[in-house]
């Protein structure tokens, strides 16, 4: 696609069930981010991403947070046993390189509600 | 530690000029970024600075001094659509493109 797509769009999960959410970047970028934006907040880094492998998870809040990204393309943000403080949106964006040049593109986002 | 600091929020009217404030405090840097977010939508790139001065673009100007550790996002002949949340955001110098933000500035723009 032209752009970043992520899905599903809203994820409304009980606490304690576990939850996948997907990013499928703009095809051929090298760098791919997890963030994760709460309501009135700017997007807190969790996760990065320079083809397959995972250089930075410095950002996952514990150990319930589990990102891959096996074959340098789409990546999965898995959530296990969710809690209400992971409420939040969770936004991936992509980048052509892994140089500290060039934008980052964003997409709409995944919204998790947890009830 | 890392610190971007703006204001929450702004308000201006249709047809004027508002200046969004950015100062950080990082352990690197290598650029900032201005990135406009509507609510509900994903954040869409607005400018780029990495040398001290002013970049204009169209109704968009940023201008960053970094021995100040100060930026900001001028934006003239306000419409109702700018109205949005406006982040800053500093490129850490390391062995990778590393972005982080500021919270956020809320602008509401009014008739």
């Amino acid at each position: 696609g032209a752009g970043v797509s992520q899905s599903p769009r809203y994820k409304v999960a009980k606490r304690g069930q576990d939850v996948a959410l997907r990013c499928d970047p703009i095809s051929g970028h090298v760098s791919l981010f997890w963030y994760q934006q709460a309501l009135g907040q700017g997007p807190e880094f969790l996760t990065y991403f320079q083809n397959e492998a995972q250089l930075d998870k410095s950002g996952l809040p514990s150990d319930r947070f589990f990102a891959e990204r096996p074959e340098g393309s789409v990546s999965t943000l898995k959530i296990q046993r969710t809690q209400q403080e992971d409420s939040a949106v969770y936004l991936c964006a992509s980048s052509l390189t892994s140089a500290n040049t060039g934008e980052l593109f964003f997409g709409e986002g995944s919204r998790l509600t947890v009830l | 530690g890392q610190n971007i600091d703006q204001p929450t929020e702004m308000t201006a009217t249709e047809g004027a000029i508002v200046q969004i404030n950015c100062t950080y405090q990082t352990s690197g840097f290598n650029g900032l970024f201005w990135y406009q977010q509507h609510a509900g939508e994903a954040p869409t790139f607005l400018s780029y600075n990495v040398l001290d001065g002013l970049e204009e673009k169209g109704r968009f100007s940023s201008f960053l001094s970094r021995s100040k550790g100060y930026s900001y996002l001028l934006l003239k002949e306000l419409q109702m659509k700018d109205s949005a949340s406006y982040l800053c955001a500093v490129y850490l110098r390391g062995g990778y493109n590393k972005l982080i933000f500021g919270a956020g500035t809320r602008l509401a723009v009014h008739p």
